[in-house]
């Protein structure tokens, strides 16, 4: 069946750098997406999502990139800070949300 | 408002017994979902409801009942615990119905193991 995944399963920044977390999708069909931020012994929790209609989506200091050609979707977390360690899934919105496997940003001090 | 909330927090429960997942919103919420989610893995669909009186099943249904008699409440019901449904259980809501609309709003998890 199409899924919802993510390229690698563990980013390593330091704190202030810029991160960019990828995701790849299959299904042509998908129209609309959602980052969640996942922290430790928590439920997922909305960051940004993006319409198909939509190359790029701006949020505070989170930006959304979908390239449909490809079916990539990345995230862009700007000046990364402590907080911002967590696990992080791509989700496909259709009738349920579908989940890739997430990965884990750890910014390092 | 409370959100989504979850009962209980954790659980252990030997093979073969049967316990019930609660789950509720005060959001007025006509999608709920259960999701489970495995040590290092992502979340997958157990069941979900569109609305009072209405389930239907997700990716991994095998093991597990649903019942949608309120708006609010949206349990989970596990028959005949086996160890290969050890796992945090996520219940979700969402306020509007159709493709590419609503915002996700989930639970702090429900911590399951099977002995």
């Amino acid at each position: 069946g199409e899924s919802v995944g993510l390229h690698l399963p563990t980013l390593s920044v330091q704190e202030g750098d810029n991160s960019i977390i990828n995701c790849a999708y299959s299904n042509s069909a998908s129209d609309y997406f959602i980052w969640y931020k996942q922290e430790s012994g928590k439920g997922p929790q909305f960051i940004i999502d993006i319409r198909s209609n939509m190359d790029k989506r701006q949020g505070q200091r989170v930006t959304v990139l979908l390239n449909k050609t490809v079916k990539h979707l990345s995230l862009q977390i700007a000046a990364t800070q402590p907080g911002d360690s967590a696990v992080y899934f791509c989700a496909e919105n259709m009738r349920a949300l579908t989940f890739g496997s997430g990965t884990r940003l750890q910014v390092q001090p | 408002n409370a959100g989504v909330t979850q009962t209980p927090k954790f659980r252990i429960l030997k093979i073969g017994q049967s316990m019930t997942l609660q789950c509720t919103q005060d959001m007025n919420h006509n999608y709920m979902y259960w999701y489970r989610q495995d040590p290092g893995m992502g979340l997958k669909l157990i069941y979900y409801s569109v609305g009072a009186g209405i389930t239907d099943k997700g990716e991994v249904p095998n093991g597990y009942n649903v019942s949608r008699s309120t708006t609010e409440d949206f349990p989970l019901r596990l028959e005949l615990a086996a160890p290969s449904q050890t796992s945090v259980y996520f219940c979700a809501s969402r306020e509007t119905s159709g493709r590419g609309t609503g915002e996700l709003f989930f639970g702090e998890g429900s911590r399951l193991t099977v002995l």
